[in-house]
């Protein structure tokens, strides 16, 4: 069955370190993986999404992931975080099915410490 | 672009009404939209698959005589909580799929729903 892990529930950074949220996925076929962020009082949002070619795809806010395919990871990263930034995300996998339904991971919270 | 309304953002109902809930694509058209429920602290749990035009799909669980969902234009998705009970309560999301691309939904910014 397909699904998706994220396994850190809760990660604080401090301002300016650099970020990574791991997101392990399992799927017959190939992929296609997304990471969204919702912040507080407002809707998800789509950060970047992966469908095939490059394997580092770059999306909004300075965040990239890579598809890792022998690790059956698309982990998030960003260089530098920013206070902002603090939010919970979300990484899903569309299914290869009409509607191509999302199943999504449980979510990690990040906390961004001044 | 791919921008999705909710409304309304916030509803108080009493035990025992329903309230209707509006989801709209405002830039674009949407043949597909989707449903969810989201409690606090917990990832976005799917209820259901609305497709204009078509009855609605519902996942496993979820009650389809009690959560009305209808898609009559393809920038339009209701949702009605029909005898709405406490445990209804919750935070309602719905998303809109992009046609033509390969998964990718677009969220509204949802609605909390308060039954008292």
């Amino acid at each position: 069955a397909q699904s998706v892990t994220q396994p850190d529930i809760h990660i604080t950074v401090s301002e300016g370190a650099s970020l990574e949220l791991r997101c392990n996925y399992s799927y017959g076929a190939t992929p296609y993986l997304f990471w969204y962020v919702q912040s507080p009082g407002q809707g998800l949002q789509l950060l970047l999404k992966y469908f095939s070619g490059d394997t580092l795809v770059q999306g909004i806010k300075g965040f990239e992931a890579e598809f890792k395919r022998s690790q059956s990871s698309f982990n998030l990263r960003k260089p530098s975080v920013h206070w902002s930034d603090a939010a919970e995300y979300f990484c899903a996998v569309a299914n290869a099915g009409n509607n191509r339904k999302l199943i999504w991971g449980l979510g990690t919270s990040l906390a961004v410490n001044p | 672009g791919a921008v999705v309304s909710q409304h309304p953002s916030w509803v108080i109902c009493k035990s025992g009404t329903s309230v209707k809930i509006e989801c709209r694509s405002l830039d674009f058209q949407a043949t597909t939209m989707f449903w969810y429920r989201q409690f606090p602290k917990q990832s976005l749990m799917l209820m259901a698959t609305s497709n204009e035009g078509s009855k609605a799909t519902y996942e496993q669980g979820v009650e389809k005589d009690k959560f009305l969902i209808n898609h009559a234009s393809l920038t339009l998705s209701t949702l009605t909580v029909t005898s709405a009970h406490p445990e209804d309560s919750s935070f309602y999301i719905c998303s809109a799929r992009v046609e033509g691309t390969s998964g990718e939904q677009y969220f509204g910014p949802g609605t909390r729903l308060t039954v008292t």
